[in-house]
């Protein structure tokens, strides 16, 4: 089993909509959790990180479930730019913040 | 501030091949790390650095080597490339208070032949 699952879409949505991506994750010990962006053919950069008691950041809202072991991430009002890949981490170990990486959901915003 | 840099963007290799692909940064990060990124597979950590002159090995080390000689420097050698090793690398840095927080470079792209 990947320590990090993620449905790798592609989720089409057409602008102004509301998508939401799950992630689940097999480390119970984990303790960070975070959602990275990835352009196609670029570098993956921070989007937020993922607090137990949930967070937003504008139009996104990440959410932690620990007792389930999964990790949300709802767009609101999607914009064309948000076209892209969204990485969930994790942190793996309590020692050397070594992060795992998710292979990545694709979301797709057409017109 | 350049970031992340990487050298080449690009490189086709044949079987047996060696090269070093650089890795610099101008943020002060303390923290260095080379990952590749493989179809379906995710970033998988290569070798890390929490410090000039430390290196450490990662998830999938075996075929590779590193040096940190200079605190803004972080070199990712192959010293006999095989096909297997054809994938996008991607070397990052952080703060060690931080470290969650990883800046990328843009990527190298090396298909060995």
């Amino acid at each position: 089993r990947k320590e990090v699952e993620q449905d790798p879409g592609p989720f089409n949505v057409p602008e102004g909509a509301t998508v939401a991506f799950n992630c689940t994750y097999s480390n119970s010990a984990s303790q960070s959790f975070f959602w990275y962006r990835q352009d196609c053919r670029k570098e993956p950069k921070l989007l937020m990180s993922v607090y137990s008691s949930g967070n937003e950041d504008g139009r996104f809202t990440a959410q932690l479930n620990r007792a389930s072991q999964y990790i949300s991430l709802l767009i609101r009002d999607s914009k064309l730019s948000d076209s892209a890949t969204y990485l969930c981490v994790v942190n793996g170990n309590t020692g050397f913040q070594k992060l795992v990486f998710g292979t990545g959901t694709r979301l797709l915003v057409s017109p | 501030n350049a970031g992340v840099t990487q050298t080449p963007k690009f490189r086709v290799l044949k079987t047996g091949q060696s090269m070093t692909l650089l890795c610099a940064q101008d943020m002060n990060h303390e923290y260095m790390y080379w990952y590749r990124q493989d179809p379906g597979m995710g970033l998988r950590l290569i070798h890390y650095s929490v410090g000039e002159g430390t290196t450490a090995k990662g998830e999938v080390p075996d075929g590779y080597n590193v040096s940190r000689l200079k605190k803004q420097n972080f070199l990712l050698g192959l010293e006999s490339a095989a096909p297997s090793q054809t994938s996008v690398y991607f070397c990052a840095s952080s703060y060690r208070r931080s470290s969650y927080e990883q800046y990328f470079g843009p990527g190298t792209r090396l298909t060995v032949t």
